[in-house]
């Protein structure tokens, strides 16, 4: 099975700071990466697919770069509503079609 | 709009069964999946539904969990048997995009649920 590794666990941060989000696969696994963003209570949502492609309706302070093994997302300028928990999750195989642990972004 | 919306969640003990559905609109199903989240735990992938009607799990589900999808009324299912605590989650019903990138498709979830809750009482 393919691992997804994400860090760091935890992230504090200012609105209108520029934060990097990492995870690292367990193989290469190209460029086929997924990212969400999910905030309690509600519906998780896609921002990136394929490492760098930014799903219709995400803003563009959001990016996601890297191929092989290590991946970035990327958010400039934290707006108050980007406090949530991000996950990375391979698509490279579909079986098993794994999630990183997250990355709960906070405010400092 | 495009949309999927889950019901069937509830409070059982621990050993029973339980159907969870999800009814789309504004798309009709083909590829879909569940995902699920445990308290204070991330997401872990449960089943996928492939277009061509292959379905796979989870390890943790498989030969627990039957997943199942009905065109005519544009429903999917996740029968679930045998629930002990470690079932206890939200249960997210969504809907499988793609994009063609490099020399094959990419998948991705593109419509998520608002999740349907199971607790399994020990």
């Amino acid at each position: 099975d393919i691992q997804m590794t994400q860090s760091p666990f935890f992230l504090s941060a200012s609105v209108g700071d520029t934060v990097n989000l990492t995870c690292r696969a367990s193989q290469n696994i190209n460029s086929y990466v997924n990212w969400y963003q999910h905030k309690p209570g509600r519906a998780p949502n896609l921002l990136i697919y394929a490492a760098s492609a930014l799903h219709s309706g995400v803003p563009s302070r959001f990016s996601g770069s890297g191929s092989g093994t290590d991946f970035t997302l990327t958010i400039r300028s934290l707006h108050p509503e980007d406090f949530a928990t991000y996950y990375c999750q391979q698509s490279y195989t579909l079986s098993p079609w794994t999630f990183g642990q997250g990355t709960k972004v906070e405010i400092k | 709009e495009v949309q999927v919306v889950e019901s069937g969640g509830g409070l059982i003990q621990s050993g029973e069964s339980l159907r969870l559905s999800c009814v789309a609109s504004g798309f009709s199903v083909s590829w879909m999946a569940w995902v699920r989240q445990a308290p204070e735990k991330g997401l872990e992938w449960v089943a996928l539904i492939y277009g061509g009607g292959y379905i796979d799990y989870a390890d943790s589900v498989k030969g627990r969990f039957t997943a199942s999808r009905d065109e005519s009324t544009n429903t999917i299912y996740l029968q679930m048997n045998g629930l002990g605590a470690e079932d206890t989650a939200i249960y997210y019903c969504a809907k499988v995009g793609d994009s063609w990138y490099g020399d094959r498709y990419s998948y991705y979830i593109d419509v998520w649920g608002k999740g349907t809750t199971v607790t399994v009482s020990s």
